[in-house]
């Protein structure tokens, strides 16, 4: 149990729409980092957020983007799908920038058909 | 460019045994962190242990340990006395300054009874 949730837990969209995936991190959690994980793959890094404000993208296109909100929650959003977009969505917290230990939530398992 | 490699899609062990999972890295930057993670099938992944750059001795914790070749540039797990829950994806990972965390493709343990 890490205290950082995800919703939902599964989800089915179709090509071309729009999804929006949330996180919600520890009480005190600055930094949340969100990665994709394509079956049978280790996560892909998509970006970060540090106090509301992005600190980091990984190589991933502009139609994949995200918001941090003051209570410690988070988004990302997706907009016009394709169908490689199907994996695990992780969302990961810590207290600070660099700071070792990451805290994962258990994904979103989102479909796209 | 930064890149994990981890070898071994799948290992098998027999409970109660030792085992170690291989994980060899690449970077140019002199300050990163070693991470290894373990995912069981529910999909959340599980901070198991961390080594530094610059940590002197090999990390440990409990069960786990850290063996950490820095000329080598490999940081491979042990696990000592495998039990049967230890079976999962296990993932290695390396984080930089810039805040991107690379993670490898993973390698599979099966604790065998």
């Amino acid at each position: 149990e890490t205290g950082v949730t995800q919703s939902p837990t599964h989800l089915i969209k179709t090509r071309g729409q729009q999804v929006t995936l949330r996180c919600s991190s520890q009480s005190g959690h600055n930094t949340v980092s969100w990665y994709q994980q394509a079956l049978g793959q280790g996560p892909q890094f998509i970006f970060q957020y540090y106090r509301e404000e992005e600190n980091g993208r990984g190589n991933f296109p502009p139609r994949f983007s995200g918001l941090q909100f003051p209570n410690y929650s988070s988004e990302l959003n997706v907009n016009a799908l394709e169908l490689d977009d199907s994996a695990l969505y992780l969302c990961a917290s810590s207290r600070e920038l660099g700071e070792e230990t990451q805290y994962f939530g258990p994904g979103t398992r989102l479909l796209v058909l | 460019a930064q890149k994990i490699t981890q070898t071994q899609p799948g290992m098998f062990v027999q409970e109660k045994e030792a085992v170690t999972l291989d994980c060899t890295y690449d970077t140019s930057d002199p300050s990163y962190g070693l991470f290894w993670y373990k995912q069981p099938s529910s999909g959340e992944m599980i901070f198991l242990i961390y080594q530094g750059s610059y940590d002197q001795q090999n990390a440990t914790e409990g069960r786990y340990s850290l063996n950490f070749q820095k000329a080598r540039k490999s940081a491979n797990l042990v696990i000592s006395a495998s039990q049967l829950g230890d079976s999962a994806m296990y993932f290695c990972a390396m984080s930089t300054d810039n805040n991107d965390m690379r993670f490898g493709a993973g390698t599979r343990l099966t604790v065998k009874p």
